[in-house]
């Protein structure tokens, strides 16, 4: 198993540019979810998603778009990207939850975002 | 709003140290506390997850415990190594569902 792979593993981009992200996993998992973390911010909730054809706005979700097509791919897409959006960005996915029993959540490697 | 904390920023120890990180919540009302570790350039790995009901998890020389209650969460590393060198981050999974994380511990073990 690959787990969950993202691509790029780095990018730069000028302000106003667009882009995608791909977060793909390999573990049948039901909820994908995508982060960034910045310096002194610590990791935060971007959107996530609880299965195929369903996303929802987590803590900091101006400026991004996602879309959850296919169960094991989660793309995260910036329409007109700004200085304050570099980051580095992780995606991650856990298993369905059960009876409020959730699971743990696994990580991608991230992408290493930079806006000029 | 959940809140999570831990402190201090930073900690260097001697190789062979038992040592203790810490974690706290402001919200105790949560489904899960897990415990990761990021290397430097790289992802997080899942380290232990303990469950509501729980009250500690093991693995290896890695200990977590939880009193939720008192909204505290503590990371014990028996032996320390140079290899353990990391930022440890501590997340809690709430009722929206939803991890919050900690602004991590960079822990640098001294050879």
């Amino acid at each position: 198993n690959a787990g969950v792979t993202q691509t790029p593993k780095f990018r730069v981009l000028k302000t106003g540019q667009s882009m995608t992200l791909l977060c793909a996993q390999d573990m049948n998992h039901e909820y994908m979810y995508w982060y960034r973390q910045d310096p002194g911010m610590g990791l935060r909730l971007i959107h996530y998603s609880v299965g195929e054809g369903t996303t929802a706005k987590g803590e900091v979700p101006d400026g991004y778009n996602v879309s959850r097509l296919k169960k094991q791919n989660f793309l995260l897409g910036l329409e007109s990207a700004a200085p304050s959006q570099t980051s580095v960005y992780f995606c991650a996915s856990s298993p369905y939850s059960l009876a409020g029993i959730y699971n743990e959540q696994f990580f991608g490697p991230g992408t290493r975002l930079t806006v000029l | 709003k959940q809140e999570v904390t831990q402190i201090p920023a930073a900690l260097s120890v001697p190789e062979g140290e038992n040592l203790v990180l810490n974690c706290s919540f402001t919200d105790s009302a949560i489904y899960n506390l897990q415990w990761f570790r990021q290397d430097p350039g790289k992802g997080l790995t899942s380290l232990l997850l303990i469950q509501s009901s729980q009250r500690e998890q093991t693995s290896g020389r890695l200990n977590a415990s939880l009193d939720k209650s008192s909204g505290r969460s503590t990371l014990y590393i028996a032996a320390s190594q140079p290899g353990d060198s990391a930022t440890y981050l501590c997340a809690v999974r709430g009722a929206n569902s939803k991890l919050t994380f900690g602004k991590g511990i960079t822990l640098s073990v001294r050879p």
